[in-house]
């Protein structure tokens, strides 16, 4: 797979706060997705993206298909405690099923 | 609940031991994955089945041997495994194996948490 870099790696949150993380690739992807990990559980699919450009919401998250197709955007809004967890980018290019994964953000949110 | 069901939870076992992952998914898929996750690191895809057919060999050493009995079920045999073996084993399913561009949403089981000692 290709190589996705993901920051910040890790991140300790007020909650209230508002979060930032992205992803960046070296390659073009025509598919960006987000996925979060809570402990002792696996990833949970939040936002797929498909087209240069989109935003597409769910609920508070927000997330960015970047123009030049090698980089994601994912923000949070007004972080509460249950936002914990690993969130972790990963791409697909358009001839290759396989998918890509970044290293993981892991967000922490004090009270 | 994803539909992908993991067992054990948690595993440890000598490097000398011979044991089994197990995957079942109730979702009626057709595709199948084996991951390796270890902490800081991207996850590392191992195996790929398609109607129990093997698509994809990662490179992974011989003593992690997969099995698809059927599209609902998946193994992985572990043998002489080493200590940096030790990692979360994550199953996962897609409706198809991605292709022509289109992404196939995976859903992802609770994991193994493998400790080789």
């Amino acid at each position: 797979g290709q190589q996705l870099n993901q920051s910040p790696q890790s991140m300790f949150i007020q909650e209230g706060e508002d979060v930032s993380m992205n992803c960046t690739s070296s390659s073009i992807f025509n598919t960006w997705l987000w996925y979060k990990q809570e402990p002792g559980e696996g990833p949970v699919l939040l936002i797929a993206l498909y087209k240069a450009g989109e935003l597409t919401s769910n609920g508070r998250l927000t997330a960015q298909f970047g123009i030049t197709r090698k980089d994601s955007f994912l923000n949070i809004s007004a972080s509460i405690p249950s936002d914990v967890g690993i969130y972790f980018c990963a791409g697909q290019i358009s001839n290759d099923y396989k998918l890509s994964f970044g290293a993981g953000t892991t967000v922490t949110v004090r009270a | 609940e994803t539909g992908v069901t993991q067992t054990p939870r948690h595993l440890v076992m000598g490097m000398t031991n011979k044991k089994s992952l197990k995957c079942e998914q109730h979702l009626g898929h057709n595709a199948m994955y084996w991951y390796k996750q270890s902490a800081k690191k991207p996850l590392e895809l191992m195996f790929v089945y398609s109607l129990e057919e093997r698509v994809e060999n990662n490179s992974v050493p011989s003593r992690f041997s997969p099995e698809c009995p059927n599209s609902s079920h998946l193994f992985l045999h572990l043998h002489t495994l080493q200590p940096e073996d030790s990692a979360l084993y994550l199953c996962a399913s897609s409706q198809d194996i991605p292709r022509g561009g289109m992404d196939e949403k995976l859903f992802f089981g609770s994991g193994t948490q493998l400790s080789v000692l």
